[in-house]
């Protein structure tokens, strides 16, 4: 089965600097997705970023973008420019392909940051 | 912007009632799911479902729960007789695509079983 960790229950960061939340994964697979999520407080989980993992280049988004190591099965987020509006839950989730099935997610238990003004 | 909406936000039952959490989805997805989040634990998928039938289910997901797409809109997740430990937090989800596709989210709905 398939795990996600996440190293850091809470970390915090001061505003414009950077922060990298940290996760690993385990899995035998070759393909797969993996996402990180943000759950700003009172709010839905929404997406940050995807990397799939046949991509050797590594996905970013404006200020975010991860540290995809495939073979240590590393997926690191690094935020940069933190801004107050980034303060919320920040959870790591896995996808493998299924046969027929709708993929599901698998989340790590999630790191809370918080940027300090 | 389009987005998932959950109700109610907030249900408190007695333990062996019926509840029926309700979701609608973003109207042109085609994936649908139920996931929940005990306090302090992971997110865990329940449920998926796909052209009216469920596409897969985990362990959690057994006889006492059940979902369906009754009007083309709703998607509902109901408990048949609610136990202590279904406690928990409740998020829907939806998505355009199978294979990698950004889920969307609910707020989710906070479940406690007295």
């Amino acid at each position: 089965a398939q795990t996600v960790t996440q190293s850091q229950p809470e970390m915090s960061v001061q505003e414009a600097e950077t922060v990298t939340l940290s996760c690993t994964y385990d899995t035998s697979e070759s393909n797969y997705y993996l996402f990180w999520y943000k759950q700003p407080p009172s709010r839905q989980m929404i997406l940050v970023i995807r990397q799939e993992a046949y991509k050797q280049q590594n996905a970013t988004e404006n200020r975010f973008s991860v540290n995809f190591q495939k073979a240590a099965k590393s997926f690191s987020l690094k935020i940069s420019d933190s801004q107050l509006g980034d303060t919320a839950m920040y959870f790591c989730a896995f996808m493998k392909p299924t046969q027929g099935g709708s993929e599901k997610l698998v989340f790590g238990k999630g790191t809370k940051l918080t940027v300090n003004p | 912007e389009p987005e998932v909406t959950q109700t109610p936000s907030h249900q408190v039952t007695q333990m062996g009632q019926e509840v029926i959490l309700r979701c609608v989805p973003i109207s042109n997805h085609l994936y649908f799911y139920w996931y929940r989040q005990i306090l302090g634990q992971k997110v865990e998928f329940l449920v998926s479902f796909y052209n009216n039938e469920i596409s897969e289910k985990s362990e959690i997901f057994d006889d006492q729960f059940s979902v369906e797409r009754p009007d083309g809109s709703n998607f509902t997740l109901k408990i048949r007789s609610t136990k202590l430990e279904d406690s928990a937090m409740y998020f829907c989800a939806s998505s355009e695509r199978r294979w990698g596709g950004e889920l969307f989210f609910g707020e989710g709905s906070r479940l406690t079983v007295l």
